[in-house]
């Protein structure tokens, strides 16, 4: 079946550390997206790429990075940089002019 | 820059009973869509339904129905025969049709609870 599968599902960090939270596709859409949910907010843009080796950053793009090595694969780090990062993240895909498909999250907590 | 606005954090609704989640959002754009997702415990997002600007006509999926106002720009939606696999988180979505930024925004969600 084609989707979109995020991994892992929780995610623990200790403070300081990088983390990266994965993200494949295999429904052949151009472009991808990630978004972070905190209660009360909604889900704000992280990144997103258009097309492979591609990317632009979103509204909260600081302390998180990206690459996009691959058309199905489209993975998010947490730097120790971002200062907050606890929060529930989601993955999207889309071809360019359709509604995007969402993948099942990660949620990440700094311990 | 482009904002959605959802008034209402919290609804409640009894079974069987309609219910209507209100969604204003601000553009100078006059090509865009606007869309519903669901969000249940399980956290998936899962497009309810989408409305293109360019159509007058509310967009319609079986007991899910959108008023679009495109001039008020308004865009609530509701729920017929409330069933309780309809609680969930909604969002209301915008996206441009065109140009490079067309990802989602999303206003903050209203929470709906549908009482047996």
């Amino acid at each position: 079946d084609g989707g979109i599968t995020q991994s892992p599902k929780y995610l623990f960090r200790k403070e300081g550390q990088n983390v990266t939270l994965s993200c494949e596709q295999n429904l052949n859409h151009d472009a991808m997206y990630w978004y972070r949910q905190d209660p009360g907010q909604g889900l704000r843009l992280i990144y997103y790429s258009q097309i492979v080796n591609d990317f632009q950053k979103g509204d909260i793009a600081e302390g998180y990075s990206v690459s996009r090595e691959k058309k199905e694969s489209f993975p998010l780090t947490v730097t120790s940089a971002q200062k907050n990062p606890t929060a529930f993240y989601l993955c999207a895909s889309s071809v360019w002019t359709a509604t995007p498909t969402f993948g099942s999250g990660t949620r990440l907590t700094v311990v | 820059a482009q904002t959605v606005t959802q008034s209402q954090p919290e609804m409640s609704v009894q079974e069987a009973e309609t219910v209507t989640l209100s969604c204003t959002y601000d553009t100078s754009e006059s090509d865009y869509y606007l869309f519903w997702y669901k969000q249940p415990p399980s956290r998936q997002m899962i497009l309810v339904i989408r409305q293109e600007a360019y159509k007058q006509q509310n967009a319609t999926e079986n007991r899910f129905s959108v008023n679009f106002q495109k001039a008020a720009k308004s865009f609530s939606l509701k729920i017929s025969d409330s069933q309780l696999g309809d609680a969930a988180m909604y969002f209301c979505a915008y996206r441009l049709s065109s140009g490079s930024a067309r990802q989602l925004t999303f206003g903050s969600g209203t929470q709906l609870t549908v009482l047996p």
